[in-house]
């Protein structure tokens, strides 16, 4: 089945830029959603990329490139409320989604 | 407009019993999807429910089963319950079976002992 890797921890400090990479099996691939979830949380969806390229919402960007079977979730100007699991997850069209295996980022003042 | 609501927030229960989850998703969607999530790990998929109907299921035993009502809620039975069950079960609703854009509940806690 779809898996897909994250680095399981990230430290980046108050104002700083950050970016959590997504690695993926090809095999069954659709589209590159990330997701955040705070510490007793509900994920909440944050981006979707469905084709190459980079989409920017805010102060979170999402990049995927089919040709490398990677991604990455770029966060700018850090706060201390980003502090969170992220979450890349295998999605689009009518097939189940499948998470990766989260990354939790620790902003520090 | 109210988000996905499921119900009970927490549960302990004991091994070998039976407990049912319950989720009511986001006004206008029609999809439901359960995922398990343990500590520190990504939800895992154990199935999807659309018209009525179990339309996918990940690698999750027969334990596991589900229902959706003509409301669009849902329902999560887990039967002869194991310690490794402990977990945070997860509903997300979506609308026909869209796989972008999931609203999640808060999730269940439920403990097994």
């Amino acid at each position: 089945g779809q898996s897909l890797e994250q680095p399981s921890e990230v430290t980046a400090v108050e104002g700083a830029i950050v970016q959590i990479n997504c690695t993926y099996q090809t095999s069954g691939f659709y589209g590159l959603s990330w997701y955040q979830q705070h510490d007793g949380g509900a994920p909440t969806f944050l981006s979707y990329n469905g084709l190459d390229g980079l989409e920017e919402t805010g102060r979170f960007s999402s990049f995927l490139s089919r040709s490398d079977s990677y991604g990455y979730l770029l966060l700018q100007e850090l706060q201390m409320k980003d502090s969170a699991s992220y979450f890349c997850a295998n999605s689009g069209g009518y097939q189940k989604v499948t998470f990766g295996t989260g990354t939790k980022l620790q902003v520090i003042p | 407009d109210a988000g996905v609501t499921q119900s009970p927030t927490h549960l302990i229960k004991t091994r070998g019993q039976q407990v049912t989850l319950r989720c009511s998703p986001k006004s206008g969607h029609d999809t439901v999807s359960w995922y398990q999530q343990a500590l520190g790990q990504g939800p895992q998929f154990i199935f999807q429910y659309y018209e009525e109907e179990e339309r996918q299921r990940g690698n999750f035993p027969d334990r596991f089963s589900g229902h959706q009502f003509p409301n669009y809620s849902s329902e999560l039975n887990v039967n002869a319950l194991l310690l490794g069950d402990s977990a945070l079960y997860l509903c997300a609703s979506s609308f026909s079976r869209t796989g972008v854009g999931y609203t999640f509940g808060s999730g269940t806690r439920l403990t097994v002992v």
